[in-house]
């Protein structure tokens, strides 16, 4: 069974640019959250969905939005780029809600 | 608000010793509770999930205690080997399903 997918690995964007990352769970997975990981913060949730819907939003302004579609594939976007939303956005899947998480490889945005 | 906090930060062992890795957290109605391997510049590898219930999971040289009393648990990595180097993450839940809380944290390193 093939992993949790990113796309894309790798982005270098300029402040005040939108972004969008994409994620594909495994499959089967209805669950699907979104983490940022920066060497001063560690690794913060940002949000979940399950079934289409958000069932949890992390303390993130609300340049952060997200979504998913109706066969589980998520994307996140961030509007506005600072310097500071330069990290390594984690994506995570699970069959059910508080079940094994199953991370992606991760995509890493650089904001100059 | 519950936190997570892993004890050292970073650790330096000789190959073929026994790892013990430490996991506090405060959340007294933990649900469960989840270790993961993280290589430098990668995604997260889960490695266990012990649920509340549980006062121990095994898999291989990885075992994993659970202490809801004093808040705590530990991994286990027995006779380890260089190719355990990295980082282990510890995180939980909370009542609010896949909200992950993760700790900082334990870089290891093990030397040949």
């Amino acid at each position: 069974k093939a992993g949790v997918t990113q796309t894309p690995r790798y982005l270098i964007k300029t402040r005040g640019q939108q972004v969008t990352l994409s994620c594909s769970p495994i499959s089967g997975h209805r669950s699907v959250s979104w983490y940022q990981q920066t060497p001063g913060q560690g690794l913060q949730f940002l949000f979940e969905y399950f079934s289409e819907t958000q069932r949890n939003k992390g303390n993130f302004p609300g340049r952060f939005s997200g979504r998913q579609f109706s066969n589980s594939r998520s994307e996140m976007n961030v509007s506005t780029l600072e310097l500071g939303d330069s990290a390594l956005y984690l994506c995570a899947s699970s069959f059910l809600v508080s079940d094994t998480q199953y991370f992606g490889p991760g995509t890493r945005l650089t904001v100059l | 608000k519950q936190e997570v906090t892993q004890i050292p930060a970073a650790l330096s062992v000789p190959e073929g010793e026994n790892l013990v890795l430490n996991c506090s957290f405060t959340d007294s109605a933990i649900y469960n509770l989840q270790w993961f391997r993280q290589d430098p510049g990668k995604g997260l590898t889960s490695l266990l999930l012990i649920q509340s219930s549980q006062r121990e999971q095994t898999s291989g040289r990885l075992n994993a205690s659970l202490d809801k009393s004093s808040g705590r648990s530990t991994l286990y990595i027995a006779a380890s080997q260089p190719g355990d180097s990295a980082t282990y993450l510890c995180a939980e839940p909370g009542a609010a399903g896949n909200k992950l809380t993760f700790g900082g944290g334990t870089r290891v390193l093990v030397k040949p």
